[in-house]
C-alpha cells in the first residue's frame, strides 16, 4: 500500500521569508499524482499545487513551488515570500493513476506552518 | 467558479442516532468521495462512488455507513447508528479528471 510521510509536524517562518515543507512517499507505481493541500483554521481543504509524476518539470503556482525527485520519492513544497495568510496545516497527498477509473487520495499526517510577523 | 458544497456545516447528535451528511459535487464531475478527519489526525479515505455504485471503500467504511446519490445533484453519507468515535470532520470531494476538489466539510459531534 502507498504511504505518505511528512516528517515535520510543525514549522515556522518569518513573514516574507522562504520555507520548505518535506514529503516522502512510498509506491511501486510509475504513474501517479502528488498534491499539496492547505487546511486553514476553518478546516477547509484547499488545493495548493499538483504534480504529475510523468512530468520532469517542477510545478509552480505563484509563490508556491515543488521540488519533485521521483527517484528519491520526495515531493517538497517551497513557499516564497511567506504571508500571514499562509499559516495553516499543509497536507501532502498521493494519488495513483488508474485507467479506467479513479483512485482515492492517500494523505500524510500534515505539517503545521506558523508565520511570524 | 464551481465548488463542492456540503450541508450541514455542523451536526450534533446522540450516540446511536442516524445522521445523513449531504454533498453537492461539482456538476460535471463523475467521481465522488467521502473522507474523514478526526481532530488532530490525518485525512482518511472512506468511500468512492462512480456510476451510481461504490467503486472503492476503506476498512473504516463498515456496515454502519452507506452512500447514495438520490438524485442528479446530491451525494449523501449515512451513518446508521453513530458512535462516539464517529466524531470527526467529514469531507466530500469530487473529480472530473485527477484533481479532487473538497467541500468545506461537516463537523459531526456525537455525544
Amino acid at each position: 500500500a502507498q504511504t505518505v510521510t511528512q516528517s515535520q509536524p510543525e514549522m515556522s517562518v518569518q513573514e516574507a521569508e522562504t520555507v520548505t515543507l518535506s514529503c516522502t512517499y512510498d509506491t511501486s507505481e510509475s504513474d501517479y499524482y502528488l498534491f499539496w493541500y492547505k487546511q486553514p483554521p476553518s478546516r477547509q481543504m484547499i488545493l495548493v499545487i499538483r504534480q504529475e509524476a510523468y512530468k520532469q518539470q517542477n510545478a509552480t503556482e505563484n509563490r508556491f513551488s515543488v521540488n519533485f525527485q521521483k527517484a528519491a520519492k520526495s515531493f517538497s513544497l517551497k513557499i516564497s515570500d511567506s504571508q500571514l495568510g499562509d499559516a495553516a496545516m499543509y497536507f501532502c497527498a498521493y494519488k495513483a493513476l488508474r485507467r479506467p477509473g479513479n483512485t482515492p487520495l492517500v494523505f500524510g499526517k500534515g505539517t503545521r506552518l506558523s508565520v511570524i510577523a | 467558479e464551481p465548488e463542492v458544497t456540503q450541508t450541514p456545516s455542523h451536526q450534533v447528535t446522540q450516540m446511536g442516532q442516524e445522521v445523513i451528511l449531504r454533498c453537492v459535487p461539482i456538476s460535471n464531475h463523475l467521481y465522488f468521495y467521502w473522507y474523514r478527519q478526526i481532530l488532530g489526525q490525518k485525512v482518511e479515505f472512506l468511500v468512492s462512488f462512480y456510476n451510481n455504485e461504490i467503486s472503492e471503500k476503506s476498512e473504516i467504511f463498515d456496515d454502519q455507513f452507506s452512500v447514495e446519490r438520490p438524485d442528479g445533484s446530491n451525494f449523501t453519507l449515512k451513518i446508521r447508528s453513530t458512535k462516539l468515535e464517529d466524531s470527526a470532520m467529514y469531507f466530500c470531494a469530487s473529480t472530473g479528471e485527477e484533481t479532487q476538489y473538497f467541500g468545506p466539510g461537516t463537523r459531526l459531534l456525537v455525544l
